[in-house]
């Protein structure tokens, strides 16, 4: 079945780290592919997204690139803010079947001053 | 502000009790989806409907029952509620899945 696989959390960096949170899928095809950040107290909200192989995403100075070889979506941002703190959720949508989104367990970064 | 919303916000419920948890969307989509967030396990889908009139089973559908009543609303209800039910629940929209979904600020239920 389809599967999305996050490293283990919880991340924790100092303000202007550089940030890498790894993602590696399971899927038939080639999945469209997605990064959710939740923000506390909140609901998830759609940071970037890949449709195709090699395409990035970015927002927000986040980006993404997705590796068909490697079946991985890692985010990265060069410079991290305090602002950036929440959970960062990676997601894939499959070809076939219902247009529905499967889920990774999620990564908790904190970012420190 | 467009979007998706969830009511209400916190529940306490006692075993067996229960409740439907309401969602709406305006923004005219076609697909909405119930998920439940437990900690160190992401986002469980537990039913969708892809449009109006239409309602599927997800990953973890047991203890739950969906009414999809017109475009906008989707609603979720507990039958007899178990404390394995203690989750937050979120409520998301789609027009289509490769645009990405729309979530509510969801509903933290406890069961007690």
């Amino acid at each position: 079945g389809n599967s999305v696989t996050q490293m283990e959390g919880p991340v924790t960096l100092s303000e202007e780290a550089f940030l890498t949170i790894n993602c590696t899928y399971t899927a038939t095809g080639y999945p469209s592919l997605f990064w959710y950040v939740q923000y506390p107290g909140e609901g998830l909200q759609l940071l970037l997204k890949a449709t195709k192989a090699d395409d990035k995403g970015s927002n927000k100075g986040f980006e993404a690139t997705y590796r068909k070889e490697t079946t991985s979506f890692h985010l990265e941002k060069g410079s991290v803010q305090v602002s950036d703190s929440a959970v960062y959720f990676c997601a894939l949508r499959a070809l076939q079947g219902a247009q529905k989104l499967v889920f990774g367990q999620g990564t908790r970064l904190t970012i420190n001053p | 502000n467009a979007g998706v919303t969830q009511t209400p916000k916190f529940q306490v419920l006692k075993t067996g009790q229960s409740m439907t948890l309401q969602c709406a969307q305006d923004m005219n989509h076609n697909s909405m989806y119930w998920y439940r967030q437990d900690p160190g396990m992401g986002l469980r889908l537990i039913y969708y409907s892809a449009s109006e009139g239409t309602t599927d089973k997800g990953e973890v559908p047991n203890g739950y029952n969906v009414s999809r009543l017109n475009k906008r609303e989707f609603s979720l209800r507990l039958e007899s509620a178990a404390p394995s039910q203690t989750s937050v629940y979120f409520c998301a929209s789609s027009e289509e899945a490769v645009y990405g979904y729309t979530f509510g600020s969801g509903t933290r239920l406890t069961v007690v």
